[in-house]
């Protein structure tokens, strides 16, 4: 099984600031891999898939890079509707995983 | 508008068994694979199954290997996870997922279903 690992478990930051989210895996998935955001009480949202591609009706701030092993998303300015927990996801092998998240929170 | 929306949570004692259904609607069910992903109280995310688009393919995480089952009835646009000989750590919101494409990406979310494992 492939573990994920998101670093770091809490980020606090202003809104504006630049927020830069990692999830490293145990082992190359390529570029099999994607991020979700999910608020309190709701479901996840895709956000990037195959590790830089925005999905449909994500701003342009979320981007996301990296392959193999080491990946990086990237919110360019935070937005007050950004802090959230964020989860990586892996598909390069079964069975999937998820990264244990990261929060961003508001300092 | 794609709408995912699951039914059948409860409470349920250790050894239990329910079965989750997740009706879907706005997408042509059909022609895309679905996922079913848990997560426990203030806990992350678990991929726990999957089936492909036709139900030929199924599958699942090690942790509910022979315990639960996925289906599925294309005719009736509805997800099905068959969960049985259920323990304490398996209480979690469970959300049925649409796969996205042909990759195991989950664009569509429904709202989950609660299963509290408790005697």
């Amino acid at each position: 099984e492939i573990v994920l690992t998101q670093s770091p478990a809490t980020l606090s930051l202003s809104p504006g600031d630049r927020a830069t989210l990692s999830c490293r895996a145990s082992q190359s998935v390529g570029s099999s891999l994607a991020w979700y955001q999910q608020k309190p009480g709701q479901a996840p949202r895709l956000l990037i898939y195959d590790a830089s591609n925005r999905a449909t009706g994500i701003p342009t701030r979320f981007s996301g890079s990296g392959s193999g092993t080491d990946f990086t998303l990237t919110i360019s300015s935070l937005e007050p509707e950004d802090f959230a927990v964020y989860y990586c996801q892996q598909r390069g092998n079964w069975p999937l995983t998820f990264g244990g998240g990261t929060r961003v929170d508001i300092k | 508008e794609v709408q995912l929306l699951e039914s059948g949570g409860g409470l349920v004692q250790p050894g239990g068994s329910l079965r989750l259904s997740c009706t879907a609607s706005g997408i042509t069910f059909s022609s895309y694979a679905m996922s079913w992903v848990r997560q426990a109280p203030g806990k992350g995310l678990e991929w726990v199954s999957g089936i492909s688009a036709g139900g030929g393919n199924t599958y699942y995480a090690d942790s509910v290997k022979g315990r639960f089952t996925i289906s599925r009835d294309n005719s009736k646009n509805t997800l099905y996870l068959q969960v049985n000989s259920l323990r304490a750590e398996d209480t979690a919101v469970y959300y049925c997922a649409k796969v996205y494409g042909g990759a195991y990406y989950f664009d569509f979310w429904g709202q989950g279903a609660l299963v509290t494992v408790s005697s």
